[in-house]
């Protein structure tokens, strides 16, 4: 069975630091999303990594996915008040032809001024 | 272009009763998986259709099911509800197979049962 971890679960921390987000998963996996969720809201696609080695960047947000050691991090680079949210990674496997996503618990991210 | 679109937003039912949600697609998307999201399970993958075939299922009760329709429009319903059904269930559409575009999920259709 495949098992998706996040690590840690609850983050607080201040305005303008860095920090970052880990992403283990038990088993081979074809790709691995992060989804960022605003309370009461839905899930927001922030990356799609593809291969081992790829690392994408979004404003202050980037993701790297290292396949070999079943591990893809989300560092947070000098954040900000609006990038508090929960992150959620999610892990790819075709079972049967049929894709679909085992998430992590989540990480809730509390950035304060 | 329009998103995926989830309806009812919001839903109160009683316990024993069923109940069915509905998901369009994003235009193009021949995909739909639906996933439950509850504080303390999480997001759980539930089932994913494509072309009107249920191609893969999570680990849930059979009173959880659904079918997808020619127009790839979705549905899932779950009868004889229980309390611990009360969720956030979220569709999400992909082009369908190995795709780089990843899953683009709706809003959510919010199930509390009373």
């Amino acid at each position: 069975e495949l098992k998706v971890e996040q690590n840690p679960l609850f983050l607080s921390m201040q305005e303008g630091k860095n920090y970052t987000i880990y992403c283990n998963y038990s088993t081979t996996s074809d790709r691995l999303y992060w989804y960022r969720q605003d309370p009461g809201k839905s899930l927001e696609s922030l990356f799609v990594l593809l291969s081992n080695g790829a690392v994408k960047q979004e404003g202050r947000l980037m993701a790297s996915l290292d396949t070999k050691a079943r591990l893809s991090t989300l560092h947070i680079t000098a954040a900000v008040h609006d990038l508090s949210a929960t992150y959620f990674c999610a892990v790819e496997v075709t079972r049967g032809g049929a894709d679909g996503l085992t998430f992590g618990k989540g990480t809730h991210l509390i950035i304060q001024p | 272009k329009a998103g995926v679109t989830q309806t009812p937003r919001y839903l109160i039912k009683t316990r024993g009763q069923q109940v069915t949600l509905s998901c369009s697609p994003i235009s193009g998307h021949r995909s739909v998986s639906w996933y439950q999201q509850t504080p303390g399970q999480g997001l759980q993958f539930l089932f994913e259709y494509f072309s009107e075939t249920q191609r893969n299922k999570g680990n849930f009760p059979g009173r959880f099911s659904g079918r997808q329709f020619s127009n790839s429009r979705s549905e899932m319903n779950v009868s004889t509800l229980e309390l611990g059904d009360s969720a956030l269930y979220l569709c999400a559409s992909s082009r369908a197979g190995r795709n780089d575009g990843g899953y683009t999920f709706g809003s959510g259709t919010r199930l509390t049962v009373v």
